[in-house]
């Protein structure tokens, strides 16, 4: 089983600041996907990506599948990006039972 | 389109009590899953089906069963809920198991076990 950990746990940062959260697992996978949780519950995806780095507005996701190591970056951040970031994992053995494993969430607060 | 939707969004049960929750979507999804989040833990599969008629065990499905009569609804049951049980449960649905799939959440039910 795919051990997904996140860091930090938590993270509190001004307006305007730089924000990196990062992602490492343990098993090859075949594909990691970054998740938003709001406070008021529901979950969105941002990105899924297999190599490389993408981007999305002032959000940034990179992957280096052979340190088995993610990192989501917010540029410019906002309060309204205040959420939970959740990095998730697909493993490479296909079928139907590959839902995805979850890592525990990054809590970013951004300060006016 | 809806997207995917959960019913009831909260609900309080006392022990032994059965309930269903339902999942629908409306975007065609041969996938659909259940997973529940629990403070302090990663969100965890259930149970998940593959395609109308057809479902599965996850990682925790013990005390839960599932059907999936119809491609668009996943149904949740407890038979006998237990305090264990209290948790926020998402259903997900995605086109198929393909590598870059993206799988789309519900609102979440808040369960509530007493």
């Amino acid at each position: 089983k795919n051990e997904v950990e996140q860091s930090p746990q938590n993270l509190t940062a001004q307006e305007g600041e730089f924000i990196t959260i990062n992602c490492s697992y343990s098993v090859g996978i075949s594909a990691l996907h970054w998740l938003q949780q709001h406070p008021g519950g529901g979950i969105v995806s941002l990105f899924m990506l297999s190599s490389g780095k993408k981007k999305h507005g002032r959000l940034i996701a990179t992957i280096n599948i052979q340190e088995k190591h993610s990192s989501l970056h917010i540029t410019a951040s906002h309060p309204r990006d205040s959420a939970v970031y959740i990095c998730a994992v697909r493993g490479r053995s296909g079928g139907g039972a590959d839902g995805l494993t979850f890592g525990k969430g990054t809590h970013l607060i951004i300060q006016p | 389109n809806a997207g995917v939707t959960q019913t009831p969004k909260f609900r309080v049960l006392k022990t032994g009590q059965s309930m269903t929750l339902l999942c629908a979507q409306d975007m065609n999804h041969e996938y659909m899953y259940w997973y529940r989040q629990d403070p302090g833990m990663g969100l965890r599969l259930i149970h998940y089906s593959v395609g109308e008629g057809t479902t599965a065990k996850g990682e925790v499905p013990d005390g839960y069963n599932v059907s999936r009569l119809k491609k668009q609804n996943f149904l949740l049951g407890l038979e006998s809920a237990a305090p264990s049980q209290t948790s926020v449960y998402f259903c997900a649905s995605s086109p198929d198991n393909r590598q870059l799939n993206e799988q789309y959440f519900g609102p979440g039910t808040r369960l509530t076990v007493t």
